[in-house]
């Protein structure tokens, strides 16, 4: 079955500069790959997520890139704001499987003053 | 309704109580899913379900915990003569699923204490 790692499991990074957190995942079959974040003591939220026919995808200071050949996809955050704060799940998924995700392990992301 | 609805919020039960755990999806979702997480953990999947049909029930711990969905929106999860252990953060979701796409939605959750 599909198993996703993520790395690092905490991140801390300078307010401004820009944060990559990385996943891998093991099934080639998978074809949709979300992120959610996590602010303490509340919901995981969808920020992004990409499908298995698009390489890079941006929204505003987050991007989202996918290596199929490789089978790793990364989060990148630009100029860091200390709302950033949270931790990050990836997650992988397939249509075949019914979109049913199977998560990585998080990230906590902290943000610097 | 506008997004997932669980109720409720916060739950303290005696040891070897049963409770039950209601999630409002949001409609038209095809897809509902049941988690716990611990606090620091991710998500850990207890079960899910395609409409009112159980699709996959493998990560429910034992059999004091079961999931029901009735009539395709509603569903509940009971715990049946809780322990100490049970006591977490459960999550529903939500998704169109199927062709509709795989983002899930989260509820804020019901957060179990077992004393």
């Amino acid at each position: 079955g599909e198993n996703v790692e993520q790395h690092p499991s905490t991140l801390s990074v300078q307010e401004g500069d820009s944060a990559v957190i990385k996943c891998t995942y093991s099934d080639s079959a998978s074809n949709y790959f979300p992120w959610y974040k996590q602010e303490l003591g509340k919901r995981p939220q969808l920020i992004i997520d990409i499908r298995s026919n698009v390489g890079e995808k941006k929204d505003q200071r987050i991007a989202v890139t996918l290596n199929k050949t490789a089978k790793h996809f990364s989060l990148h955050i630009t100029e860091t704001q200390p709302e950033d704060s949270a931790v990050y799940f990836c997650a992988a998924s397939m249509r075949d499987s019914n979109y049913q995700l199977i998560w990585g392990a998080g990230t906590k992301l902290i943000i610097k003053p | 309704g506008a997004g997932v609805s669980q109720s409720p919020r916060y739950k303290v039960t005696k040891r070897g109580q049963d409770v039950a755990l209601r999630c409002d999806p949001i409609s038209g979702h095809v897809s509902l899913y049941w988690y716990r997480q611990a606090l620091g953990q991710g998500p850990e999947f207890l079960t899910y379900f395609n409409y009112e049909a159980q699709q996959d029930k493998s990560g429910l711990p034992n059999d004091r915990f079961s999931a029901e969905r009735p009539e395709g929106s509603i569903s509940t999860l009971t715990i049946q003569r809780t322990e100490q252990r049970d006591s977490a953060m459960y999550r529903c979701a939500s998704s169109l699923g199927g062709t509709g796409g795989g983002g899930y939605t989260f509820g804020s959750g019901t957060r179990l204490t077992v004393v």
